[in-house]
């Protein structure tokens, strides 16, 4: 167990929906990731927010948008999905950015017929 | 941005013999390489990794070995088990930035 929480395990949504993926970072984590892995590909960095902030941005899709909050969990928003949406969303943290170990979830898998 | 190049696909391997994959990057700032396994349904978990004032870093079966002149580090799995069947992902981290830049990923099959 990373100690790294993904709700929910799985999500089957239609096109056109909104949907919200979950993530509480370690205790003392400060950093949180998100990461898209499709079939059988490589894990696309999304955005990372520390302490609250938005840090870093990848190739995130305009109908994706994440915060961060107060208590360090974070959201991700999905919108407008297609079905080429549908993936594996993983979330990582870590304790200070890069210098330190991340470690992931155990990640949404996310449907969308 | 940086790019992590990550060789082979997939390797397949009779169960005790050895398993070596290859990364390489393109970021001379990138200071921190961890290595991660991902089996089927779960999320990656980091095995191992090594900063760049370390040439070589061992834990038991496996090891990793960075060259930072050619930007190349390595895993090195030995005497391999049919558990260590999965799909191993290496990855980059920039000194000044904080993400995780990922190879596309190893499959590796240990026939017993």
């Amino acid at each position: 167990d990373s100690g790294v929480t993904q709700t929910p395990k799985h999500l089957i949504t239609a096109t056109g929906q909104r949907v919200t993926l979950r993530c509480s970072p370690r205790s003392g984590d400060l950093s949180v990731y998100w990461y898209q892995q499709s079939l059988d590909q490589g894990l696309q960095f999304l955005i990372q927010y520390y302490n609250g902030e938005e840090r870093a941005k990848g190739n995130i899709l305009e109908r994706f948008s994440a915060q961060q909050f107060p208590d360090l969990h974070s959201e991700l928003n999905l919108s407008s999905l297609e079905l080429g949406d549908s993936a594996l969303y993983f979330c990582a943290s870590s304790v200070e950015g890069g210098k330190a170990e991340a470690f992931f979830g155990q990640g949404t898998r996310l449907t969308v017929v | 941005g940086e790019n992590v190049e990550q060789h082979p696909s997939t390797l397949s391997v009779q169960e005790g013999d050895s398993a070596v994959i290859k990364c390489t990057y393109s970021d001379s700032a990138s200071n921190y390489f961890p290595w991660y396994k991902q089996e089927l349904g779960k999320g990656p978990q980091l095995i191992i990794d090594i900063r760049s004032n370390v040439g070589e870093k061992k834990d038991q079966r496996i090891a990793v070995t960075l060259n930072k002149t050619a930007k190349h580090f390595s895993l090195h799995i030995t005497e391999t088990q049919p558990e260590d069947s999965a799909v191993y992902f290496c990855a980059a981290v920039k000194a000044a930035g904080n993400k995780l830049t990922f190879g596309g990923g190893t499959r590796v099959l240990v026939k017993p």
